[in-house]
């Protein structure tokens, strides 16, 4: 139990263009939803917390307007990235946390971004 | 100072070895967890821990509370066992993570 989805796995844009990736929890309802960016060699960094039906929660420095997150569902939240450009390529991971499982945040698979 | 400090930052050690990779923290937290990234960026939670000691496996995880301090060990470990380990403590659902153990098992 406990799975979460995300997609695309990887994704090649041009800059300018706009990306959304999905998270999905697959088998358990999840009222909040964690969108996460990595980049290599260095830890995970918070970006934003969604929470269905309401607004999300943007961490210190990431911008709201350029990652818009969407969490129309207890089972799938969307990050878009709008107008990409080169600085953006990253990796992102989403979670979802189970509202029957306390503080546990299940992980999904990641999205590699590259933007051109 | 990083409010979650791991060590080490690198190990490399021989099938079989056992590993202890360790994990100090400056906030205060409601739990801990131990978050395995492979190299494919994929990450699984092994370990939720308030207290105490949790075993799963051929994995140990300790926690002391007064000291801010936890432990993870692996026995007899093996090379799919190579992979970044994450010290995450939690407060209010937010975690903060370490800086990650890259550890790589040699056949």
């Amino acid at each position: 139990g406990a799975v979460v989805s995300q997609h695309p796995s990887w994704v090649i844009c041009k800059s300018g263009t706009s990306v959304k990736i999905e998270c999905r929890s697959l088998d358990f309802q999840a009222t909040t939803m964690f969108w996460y960016r990595q980049f290599p060699k260095q830890s995970l960094m918070l970006m934003a917390t969604s929470n269905e039906g309401s607004k999300a929660t943007y961490e210190q420095g990431v911008e709201k307007d350029k990652f818009l997150i969407n969490h129309a569902s207890l089972t799938l939240s969307t990050l878009t990235v709008t107008s990409a450009h080169p600085e953006d390529s990253s990796f992102y991971i989403c979670s979802a946390r189970d509202r029957r499982d306390g503080e546990t945040q299940y992980f999904g698979p990641g999205t590699r971004l590259l933007v051109l | 100072k990083n409010e979650v400090e791991q060590s080490p930052q690198n190990l490399t050690a021989q099938e079989g070895e056992f590993i202890t990779i360790n994990c100090s923290y400056s906030v205060g937290i409601s739990a801990l967890h131990w978050l395995q990234q492979h190299p494919g960026g994929g990450i699984v939670s092994l370990f939720m821990l308030s207290s105490g000691k949790k075993k799963h496996g051929r994995l140990i995880a300790t926690i002391n509370i007064q000291e801010k301090h936890s432990s993870l060990h692996i026995t007899a470990s093996h090379p799919r066992d190579s992979a970044v380990y994450i010290c995450a403590p939690s407060g209010t659902y937010k975690y903060i993570f370490g800086t990650g153990t890259r550890l790589k098992v040699l056949a």
